[in-house]
């Protein structure tokens, strides 16, 4: 019930592609979702959030769609380039649970020029 | 503003000693919480302070431990290391844990058991 399920585990898109990463929950707690986007060496960043009141969100290229009744959401990326070439992170918080972040296993994401 | 700055970056230590790793969040940030970061475990959640209290914790065992002092800084401790605790250790800080307040990472410390 505390899994975050993400997918794909690995995606290469061409420069203006919008690549699809989807994440899945099953506790009905979680109340916040954030995504994070790491680079090799590098702690994760935060990228954009949302909470289950909204449907989709939108930050520059970043869009967050989320659907409460399927317990799913996913991270859009438009015109993407060959800097956004990263692991991307989605994460559910519950409430009350402070810090704890429980993360999704990560996607590869690769931008070819 | 300067972000979360841990340290050391890097460490080598060999089985059975203990090491310590030292976190300073983000100014005015009250709340710290550790992550452990393993290709095959990904990341996860060690502990979580505020105000000097360890308010959360994750599914590791008592050879983990924490604690933060008065100015939000934190340490995490790791006695009779095992080579499964090679991993990126990471703290992350944020305002306080209520709400939905925003959490930020530092670069991690990254830790290597022979």
């Amino acid at each position: 019930q505390q899994q975050v399920k993400q997918s794909p585990q690995s995606l290469i898109v061409q420069k203006g592609g919008i690549p699809i990463i989807n994440c899945a929950y099953e506790n009905t707690a979680f109340d916040y979702f954030p995504w994070y986007q790491q680079f090799p060496g590098k702690g994760p960043a935060l990228l954009i959030a949302i909470r289950p009141d909204v449907s989709e969100k939108k930050e520059g290229r970043f869009t967050i769609s989320f659907n409460k009744s399927a317990k799913q959401f996913s991270l859009h990326i438009m015109d993407s380039q060959p800097g956004d070439s990263a692991t991307y992170f989605c994460a559910a918080r519950g409430r009350n649970q402070g810090g704890k972040l429980i993360f999704g296993q990560g996607t590869e994401l690769s931008v070819k020029p | 503003k300067a972000g979360v700055t841990q340290t050391p970056r890097y460490l080598i230590k060999t089985r059975g000693q203990q090491v310590t790793l030292s976190c300073s969040p983000i100014s005015g940030h009250r709340s710290v919480s550790w992550y452990q970061q393993t290709p095959g475990q990904g990341l996860q959640f060690l502990f979580e302070y505020f105000s000097e209290t360890q308010r959360n914790k994750g599914n590791f065992p008592g050879r983990f431990s924490g604690r933060q002092f008065s100015n939000s800084r934190s340490e995490m401790n790791v006695s009779t290391l095992e080579l499964g605790d090679s991993a990126l250790y990471l703290c992350a800080s944020s305002l306080t844990p209520m709400g939905n307040n925003e959490q930020f990472f530092g670069p991690g410390t990254r830790l290597t058991v022979l």
